[in-house]
């Protein structure tokens, strides 16, 4: 079955304790981009990368890091948590083909909670 | 940052009602327009990708429009069903831009 897994649903951490959520996809997609969904904020986006070794800040960059070694995988890295992070992120996946001609496929999410 | 608006924000409509929202973005270097169907609980499910003016697509009793000259697109569900409530986002993509910028989305509730 064709889809991009998020690891895990949902986590609680404490202040300054690096974690990294985990993004998989199995459709050979080259772009991938990680989102942020805030009350009355819509879905803004962290960093994005359009194939391997290529990643781009997105609009609310600050405090995530990424990495994209393999083409199948896009983890997204908070090196130290602060409570203004907790919200529901989103990994999604896209054929590219230098133009966004496709939809994107997402992933089911991962509730974060910083205290 | 680009400005994609939606509206309503929200929408209350009985069953067998036929509705409609809007997505307002740039007129100006419009490249493409998404939809995506958000349940609750669930991740957001693309419905459809609009790239030229004119552009009708369907899907079921579904569809939608697109203005790019006017930078607007509409969302129209004939008979709505209680299985239709859900936020339907937009996301707009400029030209030359590698990002999908997204509205906040309108929140269809469907009452049997």
């Amino acid at each position: 079955e064709a889809q991009v897994t998020q690891n895990p649903r949902y986590l609680i951490t404490v202040t300054g304790k690096k974690l990294t959520v985990t993004c998989s996809q199995n459709m050979n997609h080259e772009y991938m981009s990680w989102y942020r969904q805030d009350p009355g904020l819509g879905l803004r986006q962290i960093y994005y990368s359009m194939n391997v070794e290529v990643t781009d800040k997105g609009d609310v960059p600050e405090g995530y890091k990424v990495s994209r070694k393999e083409k199948r995988n896009f983890p997204l890295i908070l090196e130290s948590p602060s409570p203004n992070q907790t919200s529901l992120y989103f990994c999604a996946s896209s054929l590219w083909a230098g133009q966004f001609n496709y939809g994107y496929t997402f992933g089911s999410g991962t509730r974060l909670t910083v205290v | 940052i680009l400005n994609v608006e939606q509206s309503p924000q929200s929408l209350h409509v009985q069953e067998g009602d036929s509705t409609n929202f809007t997505c307002s973005f740039p007129s100006s270097n419009f490249y493409a327009l998404h939809w995506y169907r958000w349940e609750t609980a669930k991740s957001p499910e693309a419905l459809f990708v609009m790239t030229l003016n004119g552009d009708e697509k369907k899907k079921g009793r579904i569809s939608a429009t697109l203005n790019t000259k006017e930078g607007y697109s509409y969302l129209y569900i004939k008979g709505s069903q209680p299985e239709d409530s859900a936020t339907y986002l937009c996301a707009f993509k400029a030209g030359g831009s590698e990002k999908l910028v997204f509205g906040k989305g309108t929140k269809l509730t469907v009452n049997p």
